[in-house]
């Protein structure tokens, strides 16, 4: 079936970097693109970006822009997050989703869904 | 604050129906782009719900459905179970300058 399945959980230090992985299978992988959306304790759903599995392209929400990367490595089906200068507010579930970017050029945008989701990766930054 | 409004929470008893809206605005689900809701039970990963405003995925029941009208979205559920107690999120595109994918803040559903 098909699945993304996560890293483990991660404590960091104010000001570290985080890498997060996200292994898929059960799908082609390069159809696809992954999308990165993370949670607050307590809090709501909230994009952070997206990478395509085909050619890598990226989409970043502009409030990580400065410090995120998405990357993907064909070879193991696997796609990666990373966030750098982490603050204690970053301290989130991580989850990862896919998310094939279907294109609508009517309305000139997206219109598709994110499934499946990985089982989320707890990052707790504090000192 | 979220694009998408949601109300934080909504209460039932077992075999209700209760619905969940979601309002949005000109350039997100009033321009026609599609919403999809997610379920995300206590301490798990959301899972999708509904995809394309009222399509089920398989294995979700169909007391469970969707609809769209102007700028807002509602998801209902009817026969409510108490395995139905969970956050619900909804979720589109938006495209307004800087926007892109945008979620809900969620609704908490509590089953009485």
């Amino acid at each position: 079936q098909v699945q993304l399945v996560q890293s483990g959980p991660e404590v960091k230090q104010p000001g570290a970097s985080v890498k997060v992985s996200c292994k898929a299978s059960g799908y082609t992988f390069t159809n696809y693109g992954i999308s990165w959306v993370r949670q607050a304790p307590g809090q709501g759903l909230e994009w952070m970006g997206y990478i395509s599995a085909y050619n890598g392209k990226t989409k970043y929400e502009q409030k990580f822009r400065d410090r995120v990367t998405m990357t993907t490595d064909t070879s193991t089906r696997t796609a990666h997050m990373e966030l750098r200068s982490l603050r204690s507010d970053d301290t989130a579930v991580y989850y990862c989703a896919r998310d094939m970017l279907q294109w609508d050029p009517v309305l000139e945008g997206y219109t598709n869904s994110f499934d499946p989701w990985g089982q989320g990766t707890l990052v707790t930054v504090s000192s | 604050q979220s694009v998408l409004t949601q109300p934080p929470s909504v209460s039932g008893v077992p075999g209700q129906r209760v619905t969940f809206s979601c309002t949005g605005s000109s350039s997100n689900i009033g321009a026609g782009f599609d919403v999809h809701w997610y379920q995300q039970l206590p301490g798990t990963a959301p899972r999708l719900l509904i995809y394309g405003n009222n399509n089920r995925p398989s294995g979700v029941p169909d007391r469970f459905s969707g609809s769209t009208s102007g700028t807002s979205a509602s998801l209902a559920i009817t026969g409510l179970q108490s395995e139905d107690e969970a956050d619900y999120y909804c979720h589109s595109y938006d495209k307004s300058l800087g926007g892109f994918w945008v979620f809900g803040g969620g609704t908490k559903l509590t089953v009485l």
